[in-house]
């Protein structure tokens, strides 16, 4: 089965400051999601990735898909208390050429901006 | 508004006890999908369901059970048979390639 390993598991940030959170896979990536999560409520969509050297950008926040499509990495610039949470990475999990749509989690980035 | 919703927010048993979550949609997803999440993990799947009246067990489904009725409604009952039933536990639909999060129910079990 696919796992995601994310580092750090957590962060504390000054804000202002420029921050990167990883996302590393034991398998090729055929769908790479990252959400963003506030303690206690359901998950933000942030972006999804498929292409290897993709990347996207929303406002201050960009997510990029490596080449070989086993790492992804989630760049927050000028961070403000507003990015504060819990940011996680999802894989689509293939079995038999198809996704079904059920996805693989990792552990989760506690990310701190503090004013 | 267009969503997913879930409720209870909070939910309290006794331990022994069944108890049913509730999820519905109004986005007219086909795909629904049960995630349950505990602390310093990311989600695990419990049960997805493609389409109507046709539902498959996820990564850690012993002691869950399902239902697919409708198309808006995907109700998970947790059941006594569950060892660690106390977690926050999501659910989602699916159109496409995004994925759409409910809020969440937290379930407390003593």
């Amino acid at each position: 089965s696919q796992e995601l390993e994310q580092s750090p598991q957590s962060l504390i940030v000054q804000e202002g400051k420029n921050l990167t959170i990883n996302c590393t896979s034991s398998k090729t990536l055929y769908g790479l999601y990252w959400y963003k999560q506030k303690y206690g409520e359901g998950l933000i969509f942030l972006m999804m990735l498929q292409k290897g050297g993709e990347e996207k950008s929303h406002e201050k926040i960009t997510a990029k898909l490596d080449e070989k499509k086993q790492q992804s990495s989630l760049h927050i610039t000028a961070s403000q208390p507003s990015h504060a949470g819990i940011y996680l990475c999802g894989a689509d999990s293939i079995a038999g050429g198809t996704s079904y749509g059920k996805l693989t989690f990792g552990q989760g980035t506690i990310l701190t901006v503090h004013p | 508004d267009g969503g997913i919703t879930q409720s209870p927010k909070y939910l309290f048993r006794k331990e022994g006890q069944n108890v049913t979550l509730s999820c519905e949609q109004n986005l007219n997803h086909d795909a629904m999908y049960w995630y349950r999440q505990d602390p310093g993990q990311g989600l695990r799947l419990i049960y997805y369901s493609q389409i109507v009246n046709d539902f498959q067990k996820g990564d850690i489904a012993e002691g869950y059970s399902v239902s697919r009725e409708k198309k808006e409604s995907f109700p998970l009952t947790v059941t006594s048979a569950q060892k660690n039933p106390t977690a926050f536990y999501l659910c989602a639909s699916r159109q496409g390639a995004k994925q759409y999060f409910g809020p969440g129910t937290r379930l407390t079990v003593t």
